[in-house]
Order: C-alpha cells, then sequence, then structure tokens
C-alpha cells in the first residue's frame, strides 16, 4: 500500500497572493494528477504529469502554475488568489495513464480567499 | 464531450435498507468506471471498479454496468450510518485512463 501526503491541510489567503499546495506519493506511481472540486461541481483537473519534469494542462489550467520536482512529489501554485474563492484541491496518483490504471486521492487542500 | 450525470443528488435510505445509485454517461466508448465515496473533508476512496458489462460485487457495494443503455449504477446493501457520504461515478477510456470524467455526486444519509 501507499500514502498520498498534502500540505497544508487548510490554506488562507488573501486576494491576489500567489499561493502553492503540496503533494507526495508514497507509491512510486508514474503519473500524479492536481484536481479542483467546487460544491456542486464535481472534479475538473487542471494539471498533470506522467513522469518527473512533465506538465500537462487539463481543462481548467488557466490561473495555476505545477511543477513535478521529482517522481514522488507534484506542487500546484494559484497564481493569484481570487476574491472569495473556496475551494477543495485534490492531489491523486496513477500508475500509468492507460489502461484501467486507479488513480489513488490525498485528503485535499481546502483554500479560503478573504 | 463527455458528459457525466448523477442521480440522485441527494438520497437518504434506512439503516439496512437497500441504496440505489444511477450514473449516466454520453461516451458509447468509455470502458472503465469507478464508483468512489468521499466523506466530509477527506479524499475519495474507490469502492467498485467495472470494465465489461454486468456486475461487479465488493463486499456490501455492487455495480451494474449497461454501456448500450450508458448507464452504470451501484447498489449499496445494508448500509449504515458510517456510509453516509457523497458518492462519485467516474467514468474513462481504457486508452485515455488518465482522463477522468467525474460526475457531481450523490450526498447519501443513512438514518440510524
Amino acid at each position: 500500500g501507499g500514502i498520498i501526503t498534502q500540505t497544508p491541510k487548510f490554506l488562507i489567503g488573501q486576494e491576489g497572493q500567489k499561493l502553492t499546495l503540496k503533494c507526495q506519493q508514497n507509491f512510486n506511481h508514474d503519473t500524479m494528477y492536481w484536481y479542483r472540486q467546487d460544491s456542486g461541481k464535481g472534479l475538473r483537473l487542471i494539471y498533470y504529469s506522467i513522469t518527473e519534469n512533465d506538465l500537462q494542462k487539463g481543462d481548467l489550467s488557466e490561473g495555476y502554475d505545477a511543477s513535478r520536482e521529482k517522481k514522488s512529489s507534484f506542487s500546484l501554485t494559484v497564481t493569484s488568489a481570487q476574491k472569495n474563492e473556496m475551494a477543495v484541491f485534490l492531489c491523486a496518483s496513477s500508475m500509468g495513464t492507460g489502461g484501467y490504471a486507479e488513480q489513488f486521492f490525498g485528503p485535499g487542500t481546502r483554500l479560503t480567499v478573504l | 464531450q463527455q458528459k457525466v450525470q448523477q442521480s440522485p443528488e441527494s438520497l437518504t435510505v434506512s439503516e439496512g435498507a437497500m441504496a440505489s445509485l444511477n450514473c449516466t454517461f454520453s461516451d458509447g466508448t468509455s470502458n472503465n468506471f469507478r464508483w468512489y465515496r468521499q466523506h466530509s473533508a477527506k479524499g475519495l476512496e474507490v469502492l467498485v471498479s467495472i470494465f465489461s458489462d454486468g456486475e461487479k460485487e465488493e463486499g456490501r457495494f455492487t455495480a451494474h454496468l449497461n454501456r448500450a443503455n450508458l448507464h452504470v449504477s451501484l447498489h449499496i446493501r445494508e448500509p449504515q450510518p458510517s456510509d453516509s457520504a457523497v458518492y462519485l461515478c467516474a467514468v474513462s477510456t481504457y486508452t485515455n485512463a488518465y482522463k477522468v470524467i467525474f460526475g457531481k455526486g450523490t450526498h447519501l444519509h443513512v438514518l440510524p
């Protein structure tokens, strides 16, 4: 088994601030993902990474940057936080991108922008 | 663009009664389906994965897939109050398993 750790658990920011979320996995998975979950909207893919130093944009990449520093870690940066924004950011990982690859999820980072 | 819709939005059942959740999808080439459970303030936990028409059972959780009808369901046998959570349907294809489309979820409340 393995585990995905996300830090911080709660993130409170100010409008216009740059905010960074971190994710670590010890599954030794190649592929990692960042999703955004808004109330009533389901999960939407922001970025994913097939391997170390690879980055692929998802449907919601505008306003975000990502960095895959090493195989086990994947960071997401909100480039300019929007006032009153509230969402949960979920990190996931999987062995590969095809076949029946299952995504395993972390507990999430809850963002609130004042 | 694949559309995944779940119904009902909210479901309340008594402990021990069967709970049935539905998911419809729009892309008939989809062949990779999962049901996840999300407790409040927690990550997603996979319950059942199903890849071909028919039924797949994992403990108290059974998924039914009918690709011709673009429908996959989840049945929870003898639900308990601890099963109260949001249940998410996730759909993708074998060739693009990374491109998962999630439904908005069904809020299940199990009354003791």
